[in-house]
């Protein structure tokens, strides 16, 4: 079964503190993985996504890395500020069994950040 | 939100009514997409249409329909067959293909009164 698992669940940190957050999945066959950033009641936008061949992608503060080998990924966000406080929602994509047109995306639960001053 | 917008932000329904919800790109993406989000799980697929005058059933589709008549339009049908409709609501839009971002709306949040 295909799935995509996140943790930890919450997690409070300081204001200019790192943090990195984790992402295992079970999903064949891969295509890419994807993170999103959701503002609590928005809708998510996408951070990174990569393909099988990289290992590692940034936007601005956030990194990041796959692992295709052992399936996992990781988000770190370097020096935190308080509007990154938001739920961080790992994406992975399959390819179609049927050779449709459309990936299926498998999405985790997200972790719940929460950045104080 | 990337030219997407949903309409309303919040809509209440008493038991036993449909309701529509709206979502319009202006991405001129021939894919879109309706996912229902929970608390505590992943976003589920509701719908999907990769073209104009053609959809297809995603995950979760009891108890919902749609339509796909514009290019830049999706709505999406809550009937009374949806045993448990509160959710939250997102639509998405993207290009066709298999590696492509999907941009999401600000999202509907239903409660069933």
């Amino acid at each position: 079964k295909n799935q995509v698992e996140q943790s930890p669940q919450s997690l409070i940190i300081l204001e200019g503190k790192n943090c990195t957050l984790q992402c295992n999945y079970t999903v064949s066959p891969f295509s890419n993985l994807r993170w999103y950033k959701q503002d609590t009641g928005r809708g998510p936008v996408s951070l990174t996504i990569m393909t099988f061949s990289e290992n590692t992608k940034s936007n601005g503060r956030y990194t990041a890395t796959l692992d295709a080998d052992t399936k996992q990924s990781s988000l770190h966000i370097t020096a935190s500020q308080l509007s990154d406080s938001a739920s961080y929602i790992c994406v992975v994509s399959a390819d179609p069994l049927d050779g449709g047109a459309t990936n299926k995306l498998i999405f985790g639960t997200g972790t719940l950040l929460a950045v104080q001053p | 939100d990337g030219g997407i917008t949903q309409s309303p932000k919040y809509l209440f329904r008493k038991e036993g009514q449909n309701v529509t919800l709206s979502c319009e790109q202006n991405l001129n993406h021939d894919a879109m997409y309706w996912y229902r989000q929970d608390p505590g799980q992943g976003l589920r697929l509701i719908y999907y249409s990769q073209i104009v005058n053609d959809f297809q059933k995603g995950d979760i589709a009891e108890g919902y329909s749609v339509s796909r008549e514009k290019k830049e339009s999706f709505p999406l049908t809550v009937t009374s067959a949806q045993k448990n409709p509160t959710a939250f609501y997102l639509c998405a839009s993207s290009r066709p293909g298999r590696e492509v971002e999907q941009f999401f709306g600000p999202g509907t949040r239903l409660t069933v009164l």
